[in-house]
């Protein structure tokens, strides 16, 4: 049974920090990986998407990468912003199964 | 255009009703989903659905049962409605055809309160 851990559980920078977010799955047969964030009393809004075959991702100021044989992807923010605030989950796809999701990191940015 | 939809966005009731929230995605994805978040803000799937499969989470009580109108709409109705049922509850959608990457789209969420 995949679980799926995020550390750490919360996180506050001082505005313009480069910040790592990290996420461990136990099983490494993976199918992908999508990086979200969510921001209060809203719903999750697609950050990134990593196929098992791939090693990183890059939108913007994001660059999530994936080491499925260490179970483990990190989510990198640079120049962080206090916008940047918000709960950042992962989900794991094994292959014929639904994602699982971390418990999520909970980012304060400060400006 | 909202991608995922979700009504009603709040749903306040009492023990014992039967309810149902509604779902719909114009983004013409083949499989839509359902998640419960508890109060934990924990996120577990409830089902995952299209016109040829319904994978239910075993942990999900009888009481909750999707329904599909059609390929853009997955509802959520619940039964006997109990207090361990409040929670923040999204509906999601993707693309599994061949090809396709299973990326997920969230609607905003349904906040249910049982009292």
């Amino acid at each position: 049974k995949q679980e799926v851990t995020q550390i750490p559980a919360a996180l506050s920078v001082p505005e313009g920090e480069n910040l790592v977010l990290n996420c461990s799955f136990t099983d490494s047969a993976i199918y992908n990986l999508q990086w979200f964030r969510q921001d209060p009393g809203k719903g999750l809004t697609s950050l990134l998407l990593i196929q098992s075959s791939q090693r990183e991702q890059t939108s913007g100021r994001l660059n999530a990468s994936l080491d499925k044989s260490s179970g483990r992807s990190t989510l990198y923010i640079a120049a962080s912003q206090p916008g940047d605030s918000a709960t950042y989950l992962c989900a794991v796809r094994n292959y014929g199964q639904n994602f699982v999701f971390g418990p999520g990191t909970r980012l304060s940015v400060l400006p | 255009d909202t991608a995922v939809s979700q009504t009603p966005k709040y749903l306040v009731t009492q023990m014992g009703n039967d309810k149902s929230i509604k779902c719909e995605q114009n983004l013409g994805h083949d499989t839509m989903y359902w998640y419960k978040q508890d109060s934990k803000k924990f996120l577990k799937i409830m089902f995952s659905y299209n016109n040829k499969e319904l994978i239910i989470n075993e942990t999900v009580p009888n009481r909750f049962s999707p329904k599909s109108p059609d390929k853009a709409h997955l509802n959520l109705h619940i039964n006997s409605l109990e207090l361990g049922d409040s929670a923040v509850y999204f509906c999601a959608s993707s693309q599994v055809a061949s090809g396709s990457f299973y990326e997920q789209y969230f609607g905003p969420g349904t906040r249910l309160t049982v009292t």
